[in-house]
């Protein structure tokens, strides 16, 4: 089946760590994205990528650290730059244009230990 | 930039009853898309329905159905014959047409609690 994988669905960060988050889809989409959650929060953009070796910052992207080398994978570092970095992590892609519909994989719940 | 207002932070329903979830937005676009997606407790974000700005006709999925005003920016949800896994939440996301870049702004969401 198509779709949009997240792993792990729980990760732990201790202090001065850095953590990779991994997204990859079988979609065919050109497109993909990183959104933050935080409690009482919709969802904010932290990153995208319209294209292999090419992406952009969102709204909130310091702290966080991306790369786009092939067209089905979207890691997302979180650095020790990224004070509070607790929070759902919510990856997604969609076609590359203007008008087209963005679907999401299942998250990642960071936790700092 | 545009804003996304979900005034509604929490909702309870009868299974079976209907209930009207509110949004309204903030943009100068003309040429625009609007989304609900829900999230259930699994939170899995799930896209609901869809509807492109340049439409006049409201677009409906099955129990879903939207109220699209442009001129009030409002953009509301009806669920019709609510059931117990209509239980999420609720995001109103607006989606500007720009570029060749698809960039979504979320509402806050609404918690649907759909009772027996």
């Amino acid at each position: 089946d198509g779709g949009i994988t997240q792993s792990p669905k729980y990760l732990f960060r201790k202090e001065g760590q850095n953590v990779t988050l991994s997204c990859e889809q079988n979609l065919n989409h050109d497109a993909m994205y990183w959104y933050r959650q935080d409690p009482g929060q919709g969802l904010r953009l932290i990153y995208y990528s319209q294209i292999v070796n090419d992406f952009q910052k969102g709204d909130i992207a310091e702290g966080y650290s991306v790369s786009r080398e092939k067209k089905e994978s979207f890691p997302l570092t979180v650095t020790s730059a990224q004070k509070n970095p607790t929070a759902f992590y919510l990856c997604a892609s969609s076609r590359r244009d203007r008008s087209a519909t963005q679907y999401f994989g299942p998250g990642t719940r960071l936790l700092v230990l | 930039a545009q804003t996304v207002t979900q005034s509604q932070p929490e909702m309870s329903v009868q299974e079976a009853e209907t209930v009207t979830l509110s949004c309204t937005y903030d943009t100068s676009e003309n040429n625009y898309y609007l989304f609900w997606y829900k999230q259930p407790p699994s939170r899995q974000m799930i896209l609901v329905i869809r509807q492109e700005a340049y439409k006049q006709q409201n677009a409906t999925e099955n129990r879903f159905s939207v109220n699209f005003q442009k001129a009030a920016k409002s953009f509301s949800l009806k669920i019709s014959d609510s059931q117990l896994g209509d239980t999420a939440m609720y995001f109103c996301a607006f989606m500007m047409s720009t570029g060749t870049a698809s960039k979504l702004t979320f509402g806050t969401g609404t918690r649907l609690q759909v009772t027996l």
